[in-house]
């Protein structure tokens, strides 16, 4: 699987566009990119998740680089209840399984 | 989105007795369904890949018979830590798919459970 490295914390004010940067050089071309956030002592929730073409929905959109070795994670009015813990994850689909390997994602701190 | 269930959502135990936790998808048939561990302060840990109808499928380092896994039926999966230790606390996350097998389909997570062994 393809490893992802974020930076550990990050802050935004509230209101303002949080962009949560991932490296993921070593992806595959059929390898997709998937972000989900934890929020305290709660099961992961789903943002979004994309190939090689960005994809926006109602919480965020996401930016993949051309050569699919980055990707960026844009909430476009962050609000306190934001403040979460992001994970980028590279999805393989070896055995045809398609788990979830979690890094150590980034701690993001919406402040008033 | 679909909706996947985790029951309890919190449970003390005695150390050296077993819990169960169960995992339910409860609007889509899951024949995968994953669990993890989650330490304070640490990532979510992949322990094993639940199959419906078959053994699970178990990471390198996860003891098999400390952690027993039942996927009896399409829509429940069962966690259970036997004789389980202090250092068993933990909290403890399943997820499944609609269609895990495809590329493009998104992995739902129950609430998770909190294990706590006294």
């Amino acid at each position: 699987d393809a490893k992802t490295t974020q930076p550990t914390s990050m802050d935004c004010a509230e209101g303002r566009a949080a962009n949560l940067p991932c490296n993921h050089s070593t992806i595959s071309g059929n390898e997709y990119v998937y972000w989900y956030r934890q929020i305290h002592s709660q099961g992961p929730q789903y943002i979004i998740h994309g190939l090689k073409n960005n994809e926006t929905n109602e919480m965020a959109s996401l930016i993949i680089t051309e050569d699919r070795k980055s990707s960026t994670l844009i909430l476009p009015h962050a609000t306190l209840r934001d403040t979460a813990v992001y994970y980028c994850i590279v999805r393989s689909f070896s055995s045809n399984t398609g788990k979830l390997i979690f890094g150590q994602g980034t701690t993001l701190q919406v402040k008033p | 989105g679909a909706v996947v269930s985790q029951h309890p959502s919190r449970v003390i135990c005695k150390s050296g007795t077993s819990v169960k936790i169960e995992c339910r998808s409860l609007d889509f048939q899951a024949t995968t369904m994953f669990w993890y561990r989650q330490f304070p302060k640490q990532s979510l840990m992949l322990m094993a890949t639940s199959n419906e109808g078959s053994k699970a499928t178990y990471e390198q380092g996860v003891e098999k018979d400390k952690f027993l896994i039942n996927h009896a039926s399409l829509t429940l999966s069962t966690l259970t830590v036997t004789s389980a230790h202090p250092e068993d606390s933990s909290f403890y996350i399943c997820s499944a798919s609609l269609f895990p097998g495809q590329l493009n389909t998104e992995a739902f997570f129950g609430q998770g459970t909190r294990l706590t062994v006294v």
